[in-house]
């Protein structure tokens, strides 16, 4: 079936350190989104890319969609501890509307 | 962005009763609702499916009997959780879209079952 997948699980990094966390699909995806979970709290909706190749920045972060729209990569630099929590890709799946989300990746800053 | 809220956010009850949990877009009208349900450090895994105004699509595992979904308007869907057990203990999102495909999440209910 359909899988969305995630790597790596958990990354421990020093602050100022650069991060990357990698999602594959087993499908080609019309729209890759991304969210972010903070530690107890809920996934918050951080970016949408729809094109092929795309890039987005958002201030640290740098988002790609692959050429082949089946992968993509979520990267922060210079981390800060503002950044700890659990980075989810997701698509949407072949059936119906909703989405189907990666594992994530758990990120970890220490000072 | 667009807003979702949850209620309660937080619930403990023991075990057979039941649960109402609530989801509502404030800002706008979501046609379509999800239910979600995350168990500590793992993903999210839908639940189940809601169109306002028809009966709820669940996910293959999911029981429909256990877990009730009513989404009478395009601002409000409930899930109830009857006779609920310990292995219900979960973290139960919901989330929202208007149409498009960006999904906005509410803040979630974290059920304890004793």
């Amino acid at each position: 079936g359909q899988q969305v997948m995630q790597i790596p699980q958990y990354q421990h990094v020093q602050e100022g350190e650069d991060f990357t966390t990698y999602c594959n699909s087993s499908t080609t995806l019309s729209n890759i989104q991304w969210y972010k979970q903070r530690p107890g709290g809920h996934p918050v909706f951080l970016i949408q890319l729809v094109k092929s190749g795309e890039v987005k920045k958002q201030k640290r972060l740098t988002f790609q969609f692959g050429e082949a729209k089946k992968n993509s990569s979520l990267h922060i630099t210079a981390t800060q501890t503002t950044d700890v929590g659990t980075y989810f890709c997701a698509g949407p799946r072949q059936a119906g509307t909703a989405l189907i989300f990666g594992k994530g990746t758990t990120l970890s800053v220490s000072s | 962005g667009a807003v979702v809220s949850q209620h309660p956010s937080r619930v403990i009850c023991k075990s057979g009763t039941s649960v109402k949990i609530e989801c509502r877009s404030l800002d706008f009208q979501a046609t379509t609702m999800f239910w979600y349900r995350q168990f500590p450090k793992q993903s999210l895994m839908l639940m189940a499916t809601s169109n306002e105004g028809s009966k709820a699509t669940y996910e293959q595992g999911v029981e429909k009997d256990k877990f009730l979904i009513n989404h009478a308007s395009l601002t409000l869907s409930t899930l109830t959780v009857t006779s609920a057990h310990p292995e219900d203990s979960s973290f139960y999102i919901c989330s929202g879209s208007g149409g498009v495909e960006t999904q906005y999440f509410g803040p979630g209910t974290r059920l304890l079952v004793l």
